[in-house]
């Protein structure tokens, strides 16, 4: 069974449209993120929820709107998409926030905006 | 991240010990970690060492800390093919909050 997964993992489209990347994860987890991974390898975190409550927001657009209906569960949403979202999005996962314990990460949803 | 920095690229041979290097800058780090990527996929956890450790050795991998000089090195002996990768170093904080070096291609050839 996949611990994070991730759907879609490619997703292609079109300026202006809006689409929703969502994640779910089966480890038990109470703290999920998004990280975006351009095409140097850079990651970013964007996003952290702990238990539902968002905790970290990062200077992200805000076309960008994260919403998480339950502990298991943390989707991206994003209106208006711009040439410069393409990139990777990665979702993640970690035991509370305490240090130490990583994260275990999805595979990827490759975004590419045409 | 600009406060956690790596080499771009690693070139060795199979069978080789391989050492990848990182250097972070905030004091603070409670936890520095090192993952491995491999082409299409996520990040994958291989180790990790608490700030107050100088070294953890882990089958073929053994991580070095020097606190004083912010450094952290990452040794994969006999280094196979398989290795193959990028690899990116992080620190976390008290929150578990993860900032993540710009990754280091290791290139392993036969």
């Amino acid at each position: 069974d996949t611990a994070v997964s991730q759907t879609p993992k490619y997703l292609v489209t079109q300026m202006g449209n809006d689409k929703s990347i969502k994640c779910e994860q089966n480890l038990g987890h109470d703290t999920m993120y998004w990280y975006k991974q351009d095409s140097k390898k850079f990651l970013k975190i964007m996003f952290s929820y702990n238990n539902k409550e968002l905790i970290i927001n990062e200077t992200v657009p805000n076309r960008f709107s994260p919403k998480s209906p339950d502990k298991a569960h943390l989707n991206l949403h994003i209106n208006s998409l711009e040439l410069g979202d393409s990139a990777v999005y990665f979702c993640a996962s970690s035991q509370g926030l305490q240090a130490g314990y990583g994260y275990t990460f999805g595979s990827g949803t490759r975004l590419t905006v045409v | 991240g600009e406060d956690v920095e790596q080499s771009l690229f690693l070139s060795v041979r199979e069978g080789d010990s391989s050492v990848i290097n990182c250097t972070y800058t905030d004091s603070s780090s409670t936890y520095l970690y090192w993952y491995k990527q491999e082409p299409g996929a996520g990040l994958q956890l291989l180790t990790y060492i608490f700030s107050n450790m100088d070294m953890k050795q882990d089958q073929r991998l053994t991580v070095l800390l020097n606190k004083k000089d912010k450094h952290l090195s990452l040794r994969i002996a006999d280094t196979q093919t398989g290795d193959s990768a990028i690899y990116f170093c992080a620190r976390g904080d008290a929150g578990n909050m993860l900032t993540f070096g710009g990754g280091t291609r290791l290139m392993v050839k036969p």
